[in-house]
């Protein structure tokens, strides 16, 4: 198992490009999430989804999209990047059996600037 | 809402000392707790958990006790090694919805 896969590892972006960051997990999990960690913040939830088809907001949505075709893939769109995204970003994900949920398992993350 | 509270870094210990970090949480109910540990480069990986007040959570020579009458769940180790440097996230969920709320994180850094 290949676990949770981010791509790119590394991306600089100017303002107002827009940009996929995708995400592919080999775990048969139904929920994936993506979260950003800035410095002194913690990690703070953007999106998430229970399932294909399903997604819904989390803390910091603004300025991001999802969308969920396959159970495997959850890529996150940038509309038109903003230096206030410049952040790494982390994809997880986690089986919703009882007692399972909270074991997330987390990608190695993607670094964007966007100068 | 839901909040975590950990201790400010950077940590600096030498090899086998004794490891605390504090984490405190503001909930309603009764959440679960977590600690997530990030090492250099790489995502967070679950180190530990508890999912009812008393129960203590362990693994690598961590552990952690869920304490409802203090609202903590501190971790500790009695001797951290080189390899235990690494960013560590204390989190909670309420069990009401999907997302895991973290706190800032601690930075532990331990030199031989």
């Amino acid at each position: 198992n290949a676990g949770v896969t981010q791509t790119p590892k590394f991306q600089v972006l100017k303002t107002g490009q827009s940009m996929t960051l995708q995400c592919a997990q080999d775990m048969n999990h139904e929920y994936m999430s993506w979260y950003r960690q800035d410095p002194g913040m913690g990690l703070r939830l953007i999106h998430y989804s229970v399932g294909a088809g399903i997604t819904d907001q989390g803390e910091v949505p603004n300025g991001y999209n999802v969308s969920r075709s396959t159970t495997e893939d959850f890529p996150l769109r940038l509309l038109s990047a903003a230096p206030s995204q410049t952040s790494v970003y982390f994809c997880a994900s986690s089986s919703l059996l009882a007692g399972d949920f909270h074991e997330q398992y987390f990608g190695p993350g993607t670094r964007l600037t966007v100068t | 809402g839901n909040s975590v509270t950990q201790m400010e870094g950077p940590v600096t210990l030498s090899e086998e000392a004794f490891l605390t970090i504090n984490c405190t949480y503001t909930a309603t109910g009764y959440p679960s707790l977590f600690w997530y540990v990030q090492y250099p480069g790489e995502g967070l990986q679950l180190l530990l958990k508890a999912t009812k007040a008393d129960d203590k959570g362990s693994n690598k020579g961590f552990e952690a006790t869920y304490r409802k009458e203090t609202t903590s769940f501190h971790l500790e180790k009695g001797s951290v090694q080189v390899s235990d440097s690494a960013v560590y996230f204390c989190a909670l969920s309420d069990g009401s919805g999907y997302a895991l709320n973290f706190g800032k994180g601690t930075s532990l850094l331990v030199t031989p």
